[in-house]
């Protein structure tokens, strides 16, 4: 399968954990994004790499939340310290020339 | 900040019937793209259409066409001979065109497309 995948697709946790989630975008893709959508909305933009840069964040974009792309590859999204207000979809994007691959998401719960 | 604004939040079409979706948007760029994203209950998003702003030709796809009319920032999504496949919520978003930019897409909030048998 060659579209981006995301691990893992489900994440229930109590409130003050951290949590970790994982993209891989499609392989020659330079561009990933990462977006939250939370029910019955549209997804929200959280941050972009370029390659391994992140170039912009999103003030949606708390202290708590963490991202990286080593080498350019796949990424990461960390949360710390949990809140029940982080219990959403992750998504995670990625294009080369233009938008269009989206990821299956990670579905995120806090107790 | 650029807005999109879905009015619609649930519509229903009967099989084989035409359905046209609205969307709104709010920018003060000439260059930009626009999409209609459909969302299954399985969640993951998938491209249906994509329309330049600079293009005056509407965009088609198969069953899918959009209205675009730049002045009026107005941009529908019309699903022919419906399916029961087409069945999802469908997302309008805006993308601005720039070299120096993120280029995130901004969502506007679904319409949850239901389709009758």
């Amino acid at each position: 399968d060659t579209g981006v995948s995301q691990d893992p697709r489900h994440k229930i946790t109590k409130r003050g954990q951290n949590v970790t989630f994982r993209c891989d975008p499609i392989s020659e893709h330079n561009r990933l994004y990462w977006y939250r959508q939370t029910l019955g909305q549209g997804p929200e933009f959280l941050t972009y790499f370029q390659n391994e840069a992140q170039l912009e964040k999103s003030r949606l974009l708390s202290d708590r939340f963490s991202a990286e792309r080593p080498k350019g590859s796949f990424s990461t999204l960390e949360i710390q310290r949990t809140e029940q207000g982080d219990s959403a979809m992750y998504l995670c994007a990625s294009s080369l020339t233009r938008q269009g691959f989206f990821g299956p998401g990670t579905r995120l719960t806090v107790l | 900040a650029q807005t999109v604004t879905q009015s619609q939040p649930e519509m229903s079409v009967q099989e084989a019937e035409t359905v046209t979706l609205s969307c709104t948007y709010d920018t003060s760029e000439s260059d930009y793209y626009l999409f209609w994203y459909k969302q299954p209950p399985s969640r993951q998003m998938i491209l249906v259409i994509r329309q330049e702003a600079y293009k005056q030709q509407n965009a088609t796809e198969n069953r899918f066409s959009v209205n675009f009319q730049k002045a009026a920032k107005s941009f529908s999504l019309k699903i022919s001979d419906s399916q029961l496949g087409d069945a999802a919520m469908y997302f309008c978003a805006y993308e601005l065109f720039s070299s120096g930019s993120a280029r995130q897409l901004t969502f506007g909030s679904g319409t949850q497309l239901t389709v009758l048998p």
